[in-house]
């Protein structure tokens, strides 16, 4: 089974600061990675498919990288709304993996 | 407007059994695959099962296997998640969500609000 590795677990981070979250998979799983912010008390939302393709209505501030088994979920430029636990996806092969979690809080 | 509504939640003794369902609407639910995730309180995102559109494509994470059904009746726009053998670490939200596109191997693009199952004797 791929398993999904990120980090760090948590970050603080200053409004306005780029943060950048990373995701190791086990093995090659090409693009096929998803991201997804959910906020306390919220339903998750996807950002990002595709490793790099932003979904409709996302800010721009979100954006996505890597191929294979490296990636990355970078906001440019951190804001108050953007606390939140981010997760990535493996939607490569079964099982569909997540991540742990990195817990987004401003400082 | 895509709609994704759980019920069949509950508290329920270890070893029991429980049925939920997800009723959708706002989109054509024959055409996409769906799955469901679950959310122990206080913890991360853990896959449980998918199926594709048509309902001949399924797969389990082995933390359910062989003790969890999903199924769907696209003629009612639903998705079922038949849990036997329960344990108290099944205990957790369990959201239903929405395949991207048309492939059994997907992203979520709208999810549910959640049921809770309660595991406790």
């Amino acid at each position: 089974d791929i398993q999904m590795t990120q980090s760090p677990s948590s970050l603080s981070a200053s409004v306005g600061d780029r943060v950048t979250i990373t995701c190791r998979a086990s093995q090659g799983i090409s693009n096929d990675l998803a991201w997804y912010q959910q906020k306390p008390g919220k339903v998750p939302e996807l950002l990002i498919y595709g490793a790099s393709t932003l979904q409709s209505g996302v800010p721009s501030r979100f954006s996505g990288s890597g191929s294979g088994t490296d990636f990355a979920l970078t906001i440019s430029s951190l804001q108050p709304e953007d606390v939140a636990t981010y997760y990535c996806q493996n939607y490569n092969s079964a099982p569909l993996t997540f991540g742990g979690g990195t817990k987004a809080e401003i400082k | 407007e895509v709609q994704l509504v759980e019920s069949g939640g509950g508290l329920i003794q270890p070893g029991g059994s429980l049925r939920l369902s997800c009723a959708a609407s706002g989109f054509t639910f024959s055409s996409y695959a769906m799955t469901w995730v679950r959310q122990a309180p206080g913890k991360g995102l853990e896959w449980v099962s998918v199926i594709s559109a048509t309902g001949g494509t399924i797969f389990y994470a082995d933390s359910v296997k062989d003790r969890f059904t999903i199924s769907r009746d696209n003629s009612k726009n639903t998705l079922y998640l038949q849990m036997n053998s329960l344990r108290v670490e099944d205990t957790a939200l369990y959201f239903c969500a929405k395949g991207y596109g048309s492939a059994t191997y997907n992203a979520f693009d709208y999810w549910g609000q959640g049921t809770l199952v309660t595991v406790s004797s």
